[in-house]
Order: structure tokens, then C-alpha cells, then sequence
């Protein structure tokens, strides 16, 4: 059974801090790879999706990577900012109509 | 349209209440799912529907009753739900299509208070 592991339960960085973020999954036969971000009593944004061929993705500031043999990702967010404080999470598809396994998440403050 | 819909963004109900959320897409996704997420807890898996038919019932208690009338909407009926029902439920869609990606898109959720 897939399980995903997030580490650090929760994260206070400074303005401007670059951070990283980690994901850790059992079983590497995945499809793919999300991670969402969730503000307070709102629903997920998705952020980056990365497919079991790739290695990485990016979106503006921030950049994930995906090491499949090893069972890892990692989100990493340049020039944090207060805007960017909310909950991150890892999620893993195992393709076709299987549902994703989620991480239990990252909580991270970004203090001005 | 890329985009996963949920009505009611907000639903308080009593016990005795028979309710009902909805969930629509229109991105051609032949698989849909429900999730509940409670405070502070990552989103559990309820049901699965491929190509309308209910695939996978994670044990969920029969006070919920999914419904998948078409290939753009599935429904959440409620009845005689306790409070500790109370959480957020999402609505989520991908296409099986193989090849395709693979991501599952999310609608914004239903905020369920149970009094």
C-alpha cells in the first residue's frame, strides 16, 4: 500500500528565505506526482504536476523535482513571501482512474 | 473549460436533514471522485466513479449515497448525517485516456456543518 511522507510537519522562515519542501513516497511504480497548495478552509490549487518520465517542473518561483528509484520529490520556493503561507501537499497517482495518496502536509509561514 | 464546479459552497444541515451536493465538469474526464477532508488532515478518499460506475467505495457509511448521472456530473446525497460529518468535501475529475497526464483536478469544496 502507497504511503507519503512530508517532512517538516511545519515550516517559519523569514521573507526572502529560500525553502524546500519534501516528499517521500514506498512504493515508486507511480504515474505521476502533484503538489497542492491550500489556504485556510479553501480547496487545493494545484501547483506543479509531474509525469513518472520527467525529473522536474517549474512555475514561476517555484521548482519541483521528482527522483522516482529513490521514492522522493521536492518542492523548492525561491524568494519566499507572506503570500506564499499556506499548507503544501504531496500527492501520488498511480494512473488511469486510481486515486491519489496524499501526504499529510507542510504548514509553512512565511513572516514579514 | 478547465474547470471543476461544486454547488453549495456552504451547506449547514440538521440530523433529520436529506441534502444533496453536486459536482460538474466539463473537461471530458471519464473518472471522478469524492473526498473529505477534516481540519488540519489531508483529503481521504470516499468514492471513485469511472465511466459512471461506481469503481470504489472506501467503506464510507451508507448515510452517504453517491450518484454519477452522467459523464459531467456527480452527485453526494446526504441523509441522517451525525456532526462529526462536518468537513470540507471535494469533488475531483481526471482523464483516463492513456497517455493523457494523468492530473486530477479539484473543485473548490463543499463546507458541510452538521448540527
Amino acid at each position: 500500500k502507497q504511503e507519503v511522507t512530508q517532512i517538516p510537519a511545519a515550516l517559519s522562515v523569514p521573507e526572502g528565505e529560500n525553502l524546500v519542501l519534501n516528499c517521500s513516497f514506498t512504493d515508486s511504480a507511480i504515474y505521476n506526482l502533484q503538489w497542492f497548495r491550500q489556504d485556510p478552509g479553501k480547496g487545493l490549487t494545484s501547483l506543479l504536476l509531474i509525469q513518472s518520465s520527467q525529473r522536474e517542473q517549474t512555475s514561476g518561483r517555484l521548482n519541483a523535482s521528482l527522483d522516482k528509484s529513490s521514492g522522493r520529490s521536492t518542492l523548492y520556493i525561491a524568494a519566499s513571501q507572506p503570500g506564499d503561507s499556506a499548507t503544501y501537499l504531496c500527492a501520488v497517482g498511480g494512473g488511469g482512474n486510481t486515486p491519489l495518496v496524499f501526504g499529510k502536509g507542510t504548514r509553512l509561514s512565511v513572516i514579514a | 473549460d478547465t474547470e471543476v464546479t461544486q454547488t453549495p459552497k456552504h451547506l449547514v444541515m440538521g440530523m433529520t436533514n436529506k441534502k444533496s451536493l453536486k459536482c460538474e465538469q466539463h473537461m471530458g474526464h471519464r473518472a471522478m471522485y469524492w473526498y473529505k477532508q477534516k481540519a488540519k488532515k489531508p483529503p481521504e478518499l470516499m468514492f471513485v466513479y469511472s465511466y459512471e460506475k461506481l469503481s470504489i467505495n472506501e467503506s464510507v457509511p451508507s448515510r452517504f449515497s453517491p450518484e454519477c448521472p452522467n459523464s459531467s456530473l456527480l452527485n453526494l446525497h446526504l441523509h441522517a448525517l451525525q456532526p462529526e460529518d462536518s468537513a470540507l468535501y471535494l469533488c475531483a475529475s481526471t482523464l483516463t485516456v492513456p497517455g493523457s497526464s494523468g492530473e486530477q483536478f479539484f473543485g473548490p469544496g463543499t463546507r458541510l456543518t452538521v448540527l
